[in-house]
Formats: C-alpha cells, structure tokens, sequence
C-alpha cells in the first residue's frame, strides 16, 4: 500500500520552462489537493479536486493548472514557470472534502525556477 | 475565512522534558483539527487529531487539548526523545465547504 505517490521528487526548471507534477493515490479517496510549502509559510492550498471530474482553486492558483484524470490521479501543470514557483509541492487525499477526515500526504516534489 | 496563527516557530527541550505547542484560530465555525509531523524530506503525517464535541484526546505520549471558547488547541509531548526531532503543523476546518487552513509550524528540537 503506497499511499500518496508524487513524481518527479525533485526538478530543476529554467523560467518560461512547462512542466507536470504527477500524483497518484491507491486508496479510494475521493478528494485530491495539491499545495505549496515556503519556508515560514506553512501550507498553503494551490488546486482541489472533492470528487472525479471537478476541480477548484484554492488560495494561490494562479500560474497553475490541474487535472483530474480519474479517481486515483491528479496532476499540477506549470505552463511557464517563473522564479516565484519555487517551492515543495505537496499532493494529499481523503474519503471526502466535508467534514473531519484527515489528509493523507505524498513526500513532496522539490522544485526550483533558475 | 479561517487564519490559524501558531506558536512558538521554534522549540528546543531536553530529552524526557515535555512540549507544548499552541494554536488559535479565528473562526468559530470551525470543527475538526488535527495536527501534523514532518521529518526532514518528507510530507506531513497525522499524528492526532481532535473534533469539537472533546475537550481533549490522548494517544501514548502525545495529546492535544481544545478549547473552543478561547478558540485554541495545543499539542502536548511527554517524555521527548530525539526522534520526536521534526517540524509541526496544525490545521482547522469546518463542515460548510472550507477547506484545511494550516498554521505556519513549529520546529520541535529534543536535545539528547
């Protein structure tokens, strides 16, 4: 059982540069987010998916693209990727958006804009 | 929205000695909080969370305590040992469509 799985687990960008954080979860959730991590900053919400075939900005969407291409899968896209992209993405799941079910996390894909 | 403010940013204690981390948060409507660990490299872990019907829960030498009036809730860590060494976060929501707000985390040093 692998949990949250994210790919690449780190990547070096020039800017202008596109490219797609994958994520992939074996454990039925029906919720998906993908989040940033700055130093200071804690996490904060990029894009969230609370079932197959929708998708929602979060706190900081801009620059960012997601899909959701079935249960188990849900990919970041950086379509012309700038210094301030910097950061530790994160991909997490649960059962569902509403109410107190805990987030499950990948290990983080460590990305940096030259 | 949600703001969830934490403190202290940083925390060093001897091993065996105790630590507390606390959290508030601004809204009321707010229901559900766990708490997080992140060891060096790796993506945040559940390590207890708490619901707002309970006062407090407690998982070996791990408990967190709410207060809902004072809209705070603290982590507390008995007996440290080194590798409760990591960075914690808090987080908050509520059942009316919002998502986790996470407090901005403590990094937790045991020294042997």
């Amino acid at each position: 059982n692998a949990g949250v799985t994210q790919t690449p687990k780190f990547q070096v960008l020039k800017t202008g540069q596109s490219m797609t954080l994958q994520c992939a979860q074996d454990m039925n959730h029906n919720s998906m987010y993908w989040y940033r991590q700055d130093p200071g900053m804690g996490l904060r919400l990029i894009y969230y998916s609370a079932s197959e075939g929708t998708t929602d900005k979060g706190e900081v969407p801009n620059g960012y693209n997601v899909s959701r291409l079935n249960k188990r899968e849900f990919s970041l896209r950086l379509e012309s990727a700038a210094p301030s992209q910097t950061s530790v993405y994160f991909c997490a799941s649960n059962w569902d958006r509403g109410g107190g079910q805990p987030q499950h996390f990948g290990d983080g894909t460590r990305l940096s804009i030259l | 929205g949600e703001n969830v403010e934490q403190h202290p940013s940083t925390l060093s204690v001897q091993e065996g000695d105790s630590a507390v981390i606390k959290c508030t948060y601004s809204d009321s409507a707010s229901n559900y909080f766990p708490w997080y660990k992140q060891e060096l490299g790796k993506g945040p872990q559940l390590i207890i969370d708490i619901r707002s019907n309970v006062g407090e829960k407690k998982d070996q030498r791990i408990a967190v305590t709410l207060n809902k009036t004072a809209k705070h809730f603290s982590l507390h860590i008995t007996e440290t040992q080194p590798e409760d060494s990591a960075v914690y976060f808090c987080a908050a929501r509520n059942n009316y469509g919002q998502n986790f707000v996470f407090g901005p985390g403590t990094r937790l040093s045991v020294l042997p």
